[in-house]
């Protein structure tokens, strides 16, 4: 019954290829968040949003970019894909009321760059 | 983030109580200790979170201590679907940060 919606599950792509990996919430949340987490290890996060317009990066440095143009689409791109990046990106949201205890994430995409 | 420190790893048998420990003695009188689970790869799950009282809720129950340094997140009855990873937050932001977690194994 998943209201975050990541896509897409699995993706392999070439070395300088540019993706999009795509996160949409039905649930009206303000903020919005992505974590990358490789296989085994910490979480971390590495951007986020407080609504239509803000996008703030994370405590992880990161070569993605992200954008918040409506509030329910929270899209991250890497404009040249590289194997370093090759990861599990994880996407999540909550709202103003239920804010650290009412996180909602995503299934996830996994990527790989070979 | 105040510190928090788990135990990496925990083994638990089907039917029994796991009670998995967190220490975050750094934590300041306002902040919350919040729990979430990982299982598998799967994105977290929400268990609990409390202040200074215990809290029970239908996944699990939460014990803090008098002075607030520790808690103990405890699954009375695991089955094998409660195997993944467990994170103990405290967050001083008003975003959560993700540290290692107890990865618990339940086993028949």
């Amino acid at each position: 019954e998943a209201d975050i919606y990541q896509t897409p599950r699995y993706l392999v792509i070439g070395t300088g290829k540019k993706i999009t990996l795509e996160c949409s919430q039905t649930m009206g949340h303000d903020k919005m968040y992505w974590y990358q987490q490789d296989p085994g290890m910490e979480l971390h996060l590495i951007h986020y949003s407080y609504g239509v317009n803000s996008t703030e990066k994370g405590d992880l440095s990161s070569e993605s970019t992200v954008s918040r143009i409506r509030t329910e689409h929270f899209p991250l791109t890497l404009e040249s894909a590289r194997p370093s990046h090759t990861s599990q990106y994880l996407c999540a949201s909550s709202d103003q009321t239920r804010a650290l205890y009412g996180y909602t994430f995503g299934s996830g995409t996994r990527l790989t760059v070979v | 983030d105040a510190k928090t420190t788990q135990p990496p790893s925990m083994d638990c048998a089907e039917g029994r109580a796991a009670n998995l420990p967190c220490n975050h003695s750094t934590i300041s009188g306002n902040e919350y200790v919040y729990w979430y689970r990982q299982i598998h790869s799967q994105g977290p799950q929400y268990i609990i979170h409390g202040l200074k009282n215990n809290e029970t809720n239908e996944m699990a129950s939460l014990i803090i201590t008098e002075d607030r340094k520790s808690s103990t997140l405890i699954l009375p009855h695991a089955t094998l679907r409660d195997t993944a990873v467990y994170y103990c937050i405290v967050p001083n932001t008003d975003k959560l940060i993700f540290g290692t977690g107890t990865r618990l194994q339940v086993f028949p």
